[in-house]
């Protein structure tokens, strides 16, 4: 099975950066996975980590240590609109063919001025 | 392209009432999933499908059923309803890139059951 842990909120000020943290436990990991929700709507895919290190990709960076089981998300420049929900999530390759995807509960991040 | 579509938007059903959520993608993805998102429990996989007359159970399958009889769409029937299932229900589709498979996830439908 899996277990995946991030804080359930945080707050930050417009314009400063901040960094949500994601620890998982997982017996089949084939990549790590971040996603934004906005109150009311569908998640949308951020960024994906498969190999060790930092991807980044404009204001947002995501870093993955496997060794660790650990990933966070950086997010830069904050501006209002990034208040959302994020979602860390682990993928395991299925015996049939695909992906599955285990989500942790998500981070409520406000952007306060 | 419309992407993930689903219908209804949202639903109030009574105890014992059965339906059917739609679900439709037109990106031509072989993988498509079902899931719930309840406050505090984050989202969790209901029932999921690798192509075309292919599906499989995911982590809270009890009380759903799932098709898949062509690619672009994947329905899921509530057979029962009982007040455990309000929800809210998220279809998802994935395509290979050969290094991540991003998922789009449909607007959600809303069903409470009374």
């Amino acid at each position: 099975g899996q277990n995946i842990d991030q804080p359930t909120e945080m707050t930050a000020t417009e314009g400063a950066i901040v960094q949500i943290n994601c620890t998982y436990q997982t017996s089949g990991f084939n990549g790590l996975f971040w996603y934004q929700q906005h109150a009311g709507e569908a998640p949308t895919f951020l960024s994906y980590n498969v190999l060790d290190g930092l991807e980044e990709k404009g204001r947002f960076s995501s870093f993955l240590s496997r060794s660790k089981g650990y990933s966070y998300l950086l997010l830069k420049e904050l501006q209002m609109k990034d208040s959302a929900s994020y979602l860390c999530a682990v993928r395991d390759i299925l015996t049939g063919g695909g992906n599955k995807l285990t989500f942790g509960t998500g981070t409520q991040l406000k952007v306060e001025l | 392209n419309a992407g993930v579509t689903q219908t209804p938007k949202f639903q109030v059903l009574k105890t014992g009432q059965s339906m059917t959520l739609q679900c439709a993608q037109d990106m031509n993805h072989e993988y498509m999933s079902w899931y719930r998102q309840d406050p505090g429990m984050g989202l969790r996989l209901i029932h999921y499908s690798v192509g075309a007359g292919i599906t499989d159970q995911g982590e809270v399958p009890n009380g759903y059923n799932v098709s898949r009889s062509t690619t672009e769409d994947f329905p899921l029937r509530l057979l029962s309803a009982a007040p455990s299932q309000t929800s809210v229900y998220f279809c998802a589709s994935s395509y290979s890139t050969g290094t991540g498979e991003t998922q789009y996830f449909g607007p959600g439908t809303r069903l409470l059951v009374l």
